[in-house]
C-alpha cells in the first residue's frame, strides 16, 4: 500500500548515458513533483505537474525531461548524464484544494532514487 | 525571494530530554504554510508537522510541537521526550499560499544520545 513509489531506488551509470526514473502515486493526488537533493542534503524543486500539465519548471538543464502519462505517474528522463547529476532524486505528490488555497497542501515524498554517475 | 534558514547544522540531545530546532524564513507574503520534515538514514522524507500562517495557535503532533512567531518569522520545532528513533535530518520548508513550490532550509542533523 505504498503511497508514492519510485523505481529504481539505486541507479549507477556511466557518463553520457540516458536513464529514466519512474514515479507512481496511489493517493489520488492532482499534483506531482521532482526534487533533487545534492551531496550536502540541499533539496530543490525541479519540476511540478498538475493534472498532467507542467506548472513548475525551475532552471534545470534541458537534458532533464519530465513526462506525465497520467495523473498518477510522473517520470524523469535524463539524457547525456554528467558527473554533476549524481544526487538523490525525490518524487512527491500533493492534493489540490484541501488547503486554504489551491496547491497549498502537504507534499508526500517517495523513497528517493540515488543516482550515481561514474 | 523567499528564503528559509536553519542556522544549526547539527544538534545533539540526550534520550528523554527536550530539544528545539530553529528555523527562520523571509517573506513579504501574509498567507503561507510552514512544515517540518524528518529524513532518517533510510532517506525517506516524512512529514512531522505543518502550520498555517493564518492560524495563531501553534501546531502540535504528539511529542512534536512548534513555536510559530509570525512577526519574527520564526518557526522552531520542539521535540519532547526524545527517542533514539528521532535521530535524523530535519528540514524546515515554506510554501506560499496559492503556489506549489516548497522552499527548503539546509537541514539540521539531530543526534540522540543513549
Amino acid at each position: 500500500d505504498t503511497a508514492v513509489s519510485q523505481t529504481p531506488k539505486y541507479l549507477v551509470t556511466q557518463m553520457g548515458n540516458d536513464k529514466s526514473i519512474k514515479c507512481e502515486q496511489n493517493l489520488g493526488h492532482d499534483t506531482m513533483y521532482w526534487y533533487k537533493q545534492d551531496s550536502k542534503k540541499f533539496l530543490k524543486i525541479m519540476f511540478s505537474y498538475n493534472n498532467k500539465e507542467l506548472i513548475i519548471n525551475e532552471t534545470v538543464p534541458n537534458r532533464f525531461s519530465p513526462k506525465s502519462p497520467d495523473k498518477a505517474h510522473l517520470n524523469l528522463h535524463i539524457n547525456s548524464l554528467e558527473l554533476g547529476d549524481s544526487a538523490v532524486y525525490f518524487c512527491a505528490s500533493s492534493q489540490d484544494g484541501s488547503g486554504r488555497y489551491i496547491g497549498t497542501d502537504t507534499q508526500y515524498f517517495g523513497p528517493g532514487t540515488r543516482l550515481t554517475v561514474l | 525571494a523567499q528564503t528559509v534558514t536553519q542556522s544549526q547544522p547539527e544538534m545533539s540531545v540526550q534520550e528523554a530530554e527536550t530539544v528545539t530546532l530553529s528555523c527562520t524564513y523571509d517573506t513579504s507574503e501574509s498567507d503561507y504554510y510552514l512544515f517540518w520534515y524528518k529524513q532518517p538514514p533510510s532517506r525517506q522524507m516524512i512529514l512531522v508537522i505543518r502550520q498555517e500562517a493564518y492560524k495563531q495557535q501553534n501546531a502540535t503532533e504528539n511529542r512534536f510541537s512548534v513555536n510559530f512567531q509570525k512577526a519574527a518569522k520564526s518557526f522552531s520545532l520542539k521535540i519532547s521526550d526524545s527517542q533514539l528513533g528521532d535521530a535524523a535530518m530535519y528540514f524546515c520548508a515554506y510554501l506560499r499560499g496559492g503556489t506549489y513550490k516548497y522552499i527548503f532550509g539546509t537541514g539540521t542533523r539531530l543526534k540522540v544520545l543513549a
